[in-house]
């Protein structure tokens, strides 16, 4: 199994350019999450999905959009690519049957972003 | 707000014990403590998690106090690979919580 898999490793954009984060996992989890993580701090959650067709919003969502639609794949989408969206962005699944609380996330290799 | 604190940096001896504590005063009954670590930029790497017992796996032990406001994650016997940021997280509702975390320096 290739695990979390996330494409481009790098990209740098312009102000008010678009583009699509993509990640791949092929573990068959039902839940995948969005991170992003700034410079000498902790990872924040920006959305996350418990399924195909399912999605939910994090702690920092603003900036930002996802899609669910198979349950390998759950893309990010930057519309309107500002400064402040400078970042590592990681991608993560785990599975979980039954609501309980026994999680394991696992993570993707991330993505560095530079938007100027 | 932070749901976790922890100190921002420690160090240990190779071959010694590492303890890295994590306060959690306001945890709620059914959140559980996680632990994972991230080693240089790479994405974070599971550990160990834990509800209300001791647990122990290959990697570490987790330490939770009778009252569940703080935990400590014990590496037995640290080496050079252990150094990095340790993050002390508790999972509720689907989502997790990331911390600062703790960044071991594991020195000859």
């Amino acid at each position: 199994n290739a695990g979390v898999t996330q494409t481009p490793k790098f990209r740098i954009l312009k102000i008010g350019q678009s583009m699509t984060l993509q990640c791949t996992q092929d573990m068959n989890h039902n839940y995948m999450y969005w991170y992003r993580q700034d410079p000498g701090m902790g990872l924040k959650l920006i959305y996350y999905s418990v399924g195909a067709g399912i999605t939910d919003k994090g702690e920092v969502p603003n900036g930002y959009n996802v899609s669910r639609s198979t349950t390998e794949d759950f893309p990010l989408r930057l519309e309107l690519a500002a400064p402040s969206q400078t970042s590592v962005y990681f991608c993560a699944s785990s599975y979980t049957s039954g609501g309980a609380f026994r999680e394991t996330q696992y993570f993707g290799p991330g993505t560095r972003l530079l938007v100027l | 707000d932070a749901k976790t604190t922890q100190p921002p940096s420690m160090d240990c001896a190779e071959g010694r014990a590492a303890n890295l504590p994590c306060n959690h005063s306001t945890i709620s009954g059914n959140e559980y403590v996680y632990w994972y670590r991230q080693i240089h930029s790479q994405g974070p790497q599971y550990i160990i998690h834990g509800l209300k017992n001791n647990e122990t796996n290959e990697m570490a032990s987790l330490i939770i106090t009778e009252d569940r406001k703080s935990s400590t994650l014990i590496l037995p016997h640290a080496t050079l690979r252990d150094t990095a940021v340790y993050y002390c997280l508790l999972y509720n509702f689907n989502k997790f919580y990331f911390g600062s975390g703790t960044k071991l320096n594991v020195k000859p």
